[in-house]
This record gives structure tokens, C-alpha cells and sequence, in this order.
């Protein structure tokens, strides 16, 4: 299995909702990631969890919540979202976080969410 | 400032024409470059990667140059398809870390029949 999958495809949530969105892997990556993208814009990095332990939090408000059950899943909870977090949520994996080819992220298809 | 920098900003070429996309970037120190394909509204999906002692790369019709001196990659799409319109995006990675991950702003490709 070499992907990344993504659950749901498409989310709409109101501002009071809570909601999570999933992300799977089944190639032994160690490192996975989240990343929030606009349209016409690159990703943005979110979070970096490296061996099931939280790595990275790149300032992202509290109501986004990350996750790592387990080395395969990655969940990121939303709560009390705003209609300007509106945007494609992709998930990534890699070996790892060290240098050369072992942090060559693969992603998953990502999350529509939209936020009324 | 670790930085990536890509041209053109948009390209459109018709099909089964050639095109060379660059990618300029200041990131330092240097671990790896990769060029994704993004289709819109999808996740990007990896054509190639290089670390500083390949300086080149091909997956298919996809060829990519890196030229560590100068700082500078290019992607080279031959014989275009329909199928190759899409976002091409630059990455940069410096050590330590790895996730020190740059983006470029992308090349919007559009291939017409």
C-alpha cells in the first residue's frame, strides 16, 4: 500500500460544530503531517507529528486539534471553526524527518471543508 | 530568508509541445528539492526528488535538473498531454529537520488541444 487516504472528502460544518477530519497510511512512515491549503495558494504547514509525538504546532489556533492514535492515523479535531478556515486540509507522510530522501512527503487526496 | 521561487507563474502551452519549468531558491542548509503535481482541489502527488548529488531526475515524461551551485532546478515536461494541466510545485527542504519544508508558489500549467 503505498497511499495516503483521506476521510471525508468533502466536509460542511457550522462554526458551532465539532467535526475530525482522518488520515491513514500503511507504508511505516514515522512522520505525518498536516497542512492547510487556499485556493491559488501553496500548503501551509499546520502540525508535524514524528513518531506518534507532536513535533511541530506552526501557531495554529486552538480549535484545531491534532491527533496521532497510532503510527498509521492522523485525526485533526475541529471545533468552533470560522468561515475563513474554509480550505482543502492535506495530510502527508514520510519516512521520517532527517535529510535526503527520508522526509519525501506523500500526500493524501485531502479534505474539502467548508465553514457557513 | 530560506525562500523558493518559481517562474513562470502560469504557462499555456498547446499539446504535444515541450515546456521547462524553474525553480530558484535561497534555502540553505540544502537537503532535498522535490516537484510535485497538483490538480485542482487534490493533493499534490511527487514526480521527482533530488538531494545535492543527483542533478537530475525522470519519471516518464517528467525530467528534472538541479544545479546545486546556483541554486536553481528546472522540471522539463515532454510531449505534452491534456493531462498535464495542472499546479507544478517546487519544494525545498533544508537540514536539520526536514521539516523545514519550502513551498513555491507554484507554475500553473494549462495544456490546450
Amino acid at each position: 500500500d503505498t497511499e495516503v487516504t483521506q476521510t471525508p472528502k468533502h466536509l460542511v460544518m457550522g462554526m458551532t460544530n465539532k467535526k475530525s477530519l482522518k488520515c491513514e497510511q500503511h507504508m511505516g512512515h514515522r512522520a505525518m503531517y498536516w497542512y492547510k491549503q487556499k485556493a491559488k495558494k501553496p500548503p501551509e504547514l499546520m502540525f508535524v507529528y514524528s513518531y506518534e509525538k507532536l513535533s511541530i504546532n506552526e501557531s495554529v489556533p486552538s480549535r484545531f486539534s491534532p491527533e496521532c492514535p497510532n503510527s498509521s492515523l492522523l485525526n485533526l479535531h475541529l471545533h468552533a471553526l470560522q468561515p475563513e478556515d474554509s480550505a482543502l486540509y492535506l495530510c502527508a507522510s514520510s519516512q521520517g524527518l532527517a535529510g535526503g530522501h527520508w522526509n519525501e512527503q506523500f500526500f493524501g487526496p485531502g479534505t474539502r471543508l467548508t465553514v457557513l | 530568508k530560506n525562500q523558493v521561487e518559481q517562474s513562470p507563474q502560469s504557462l499555456i502551452i498547446l499539446e504535444g509541445k515541450n515546456c521547462t519549468l524553474q525553480c530558484n531558491y535561497t534555502v540553505s542548509p540544502f537537503s532535498n528539492l522535490r516537484w510535485y503535481k497538483q490538480d485542482t482541489g487534490r493533493g499534490p502527488v511527487s514526480l521527482t526528488i533530488m538531494t545535492f548529488s543527483e542533478n537530475t531526475k525522470s519519471n516518464g515524461r517528467y525530467t528534472a535538473t538541479l544545479d546545486a551551485d546556483t541554486k536553481q532546478s528546472s522540471l522539463h515536461i515532454t510531449a505534452s498531454q491534456l493531462s498535464d494541466s495542472a499546479s507544478y510545485i517546487c519544494v525545498v527542504s533544508a537540514i536539520p529537520g526536514g521539516f523545514k519544508t519550502i513551498f513555491g508558489a507554484g507554475t500553473r500549467l494549462f495544456v490546450k488541444a
